[in-house]
Formats: structure tokens, C-alpha cells, sequence
């Protein structure tokens, strides 16, 4: 089966500008995670998905951030206006919800972003 | 909140020498927990995860751990390393119930020939 795809894989941008990073998660995926992953760091959850609807979204600074799953498949993360610590590995992750396999998280290659 | 130590940042070993990677966990009841593997310029990829049953759990490659409650310890070990181990790792858990997964620092293995 096909794994997890992002894109783009790579994106510099000036601060005060905008970005957007896409996710297709695993088919029949219902559950869709965003993390941040800072250099040096493990990756951070921002904000995870159940089909369409949020689940958890508390460590999403929402003043710059947003992200949205409107038909329960793909998703798109925002950042407006970027500043110079957003620059981290953006990494999407979608899980099943069946029995135990919930549990098991597939990721994405993920989005490096500089931020000059 | 629940949360993840990895001991060493970084850890060297020789090829066909043993691999230790340490993890503790802070929770009073037992997480489900999850060793990650990330080669560069790639996502993490599930080397192998405890839930319930069996204490010692095997993994792909090589790798297994043993969850120890009465150590809040889930050590990642294989025991002999190739080239081909050299990589980050990370431990993370998850609690009972939710999916939100809490992720250590990472170890970044290294082996030399």
C-alpha cells in the first residue's frame, strides 16, 4: 500500500511570509496527525484529526498556524506569517482505528522548513 | 504530563558490538511504548511497540526491548550492530486510551566499521 505523502519536501521562505504544507495520509485513515519536529528534538504533536473534526489542537499556536481537513482525507497546515523558529522538519502522520493498529502511527517523509 | 528520557544524545558503537539505547518514562500507569527509527531526510518508521502481554518485544531488524515497569524503562537493544543501524531513534508512549504519542529527545546511533 501506499505510505503517507508530502509535499513539497523542501521549502525556504523569507520571515513574515506565508506557507503551506500538504498531506495525504494512508488510505482509510481516519485519524491524521501533524508534528513539528525542531533539529535536535522529537517530533511535537501541533494538531491531530479524527476524520474531519479536531481532536487535539492545544499545542498549535492557532495566532500563525492552521490547518484543515475538510473532506477527511488530505490536509493542508498553514503557517502566516512565518517567523524564524518555525524552521523544523513538518511531519504528517495518519493512524487506522481499528483495534489495536490505532495505536501504530505512519509518517510522512516530511516538509523541511527554512525560514531565513 | 507524561514524559520521555532517552539517556545520551548520542551513542557509538563498533560494528557487530552490542546496541543499548536507554528510555525511561514518567507515568504511574503503564504507557504503551513505541521505538521509532528515522534515517536522514526521512520520516520515523515503527522498529517495534509494547501494549500489553509479553514483557520482551521483538522488532524489525534485529531490534528488540523489554518493557520493566518497576524501572519505568523500555531499553532498546540488539546484539550485534551493522552499519546499516546507524540512524536516530526515538522512544515515545502513549497513554491508555488516547493517541497522542509523547516522543523523547532522540539518540543518534552511530557505527563504525
Amino acid at each position: 500500500e501506499a505510505g503517507v505523502a508530502q509535499s513539497p519536501r523542501y521549502k525556504i521562505i523569507e520571515k513574515r511570509q506565508s506557507v503551506a504544507f500538504w498531506c495525504n495520509p494512508i488510505s482509510g485513515h481516519a485519524t491524521l496527525y501533524w508534528y513539528q519536529q525542531i533539529l535536535g528534538q522529537g517530533p511535537k504533536l501541533l494538531i491531530q484529526f479524527q476524520n474531519n473534526g479536531v481532536v487535539d489542537d492545544s499545542q498549535l499556536p492557532k495566532d500563525r498556524f492552521s490547518a484543515e481537513r475538510l473532506k477527511g482525507v488530505d490536509s493542508t497546515l498553514k503557517i502566516q506569517p512565518a517567523k524564524l523558529e518555525d524552521s523544523a522538519v513538518y511531519l504528517c502522520a495518519s493512524s487506522s482505528n481499528h483495534g489495536t493498529a490505532n495505536y501504530e502511527q505512519y509518517f510522512g517523509p516530511g516538509t523541511r522548513l527554512t525560514v531565513t | 504530563a507524561q514524559s520521555v528520557t532517552q539517556l545520551g544524545s548520542h551513542v557509538s558503537v563498533s560494528e557487530g558490538a552490542l546496541v543499548l539505547l536507554r528510555c525511561n518514562y514518567s507515568s504511574s500507569v503503564p504507557p504503551y511504548l513505541f521505538w521509532y527509527v528515522q534515517y536522514p531526510n526521512q520520516g520515523l518508521q515503527l522498529l517495534l511497540k509494547y501494549t500489553t502481554g509479553a514483557t520482551l518485544v521483538k522488532g524489525i531488524n534485529g531490534f528488540e526491548a523489554e518493557f520493566k515497569k518497576s524501572e519505568t524503562s523500555f531499553h532498546l537493544t540488539k546484539p550485534s550492530a551493522h552499519m546499516s543501524d546507524a540512524a536516530e531513534y526515538f522512544c515515545a508512549a502513549l497513554r491508555g486510551g488516547y493517541s497522542t504519542l509523547t516522543f523523547g529527545k532522540g539518540t543518534m546511533l552511530l557505527v563504525s566499521p
